[in-house]
């Protein structure tokens, strides 16, 4: 059975840092890409990071550009993203999505999520 | 940057009525490369369509997506009462990926 499953979000002050983890099991996790897509209390679904399978392609919405980074460990099954200069813009929960491997660039698996809150 | 419009915003319909939800886009979105996706509250969104029209993995035939260019839609046949949720469109044909604002279908 397919598993996404995030940690590390929490509570953190406007300026803080933050690194949320996602743990996959049940599929080649090295031979997929991977996303982080939020969505913020109450509306709607906002794509933030992307990285292939091998790391190799790199993307950023430019909301979080130059304060975000996306990492993968394929032998750990990881996926990471650090949050930097954090602003309560950015409170969301954030999902790990799995891209499918039928050619479309769509998400065929997701985690639950985890909720991160800017607030002094 | 497309930008996606869905509308309505809000669909009031009883079980058993068809509904039918538009995405447009602001320019044209690549090769169709159109989604649909469903989310419960509490829960991660689903996958029901990718292509514009092919149906995921394990969703019903109740579903169809239709559309190209600037204009797509999701129909549901007839509405099951799983089926109330919030739908988003989702084109991934250029970055950056982006999504709707989203339909929500509630019972009338």
């Amino acid at each position: 059975e397919v598993q996404l499953v995030e940690s590390g979000g929490g509570l953190i002050k406007p300026g803080g840092s933050l690194r949320l983890s996602c743990a996959a099991s049940g599929f080649t996790f090295s031979r997929h890409s991977i996303n982080w897509v939020r969505q913020a209390p109450g509306k709607g679904l906002e794509w933030v990071s992307s990285i292939s399978s091998s790391s190799t392609y790199i993307s950023y919405a430019d909301s979080v550009k130059g304060r975000f980074t996306i990492s993968r460990d394929n032998a750990k099954n990881s996926l990471y993203l650090q949050m930097n200069s954090l602003t309560a813009e950015d409170t969301a929960v954030y999902y790990c999505a799995r891209v499918s491997d039928n050619g479309h660039y769509t998400y065929d698996y997701w985690g639950q999520g985890t909720l991160v809150t800017v607030s002094s | 940057e497309i930008v996606l419009t869905q509308s309505p915003g809000t669909l009031s319909l009883s079980p058993g009525e068809r509904a039918t939800l538009s995405c447009r886009a602001s320019q044209s979105v690549s090769s169709s490369y159109l989604a649909w996706y469903q989310q419960k509250p509490g829960q991660a969104p689903r996958l029901l369509i990718y292509g514009a029209s092919s149906r995921a993995t394990g969703i019903p035939d109740r579903f169809s997506g239709s559309g190209s260019g600037t204009d797509f839609a999701l129909t549901i046949s007839r509405l099951e009462p799983e089926d109330f949720a919030v739908y988003y469109c989702h084109q991934y044909g250029n970055s950056p990926w982006t999504f709707g604002q989203g339909t929500k279908v509630g019972i009338k």
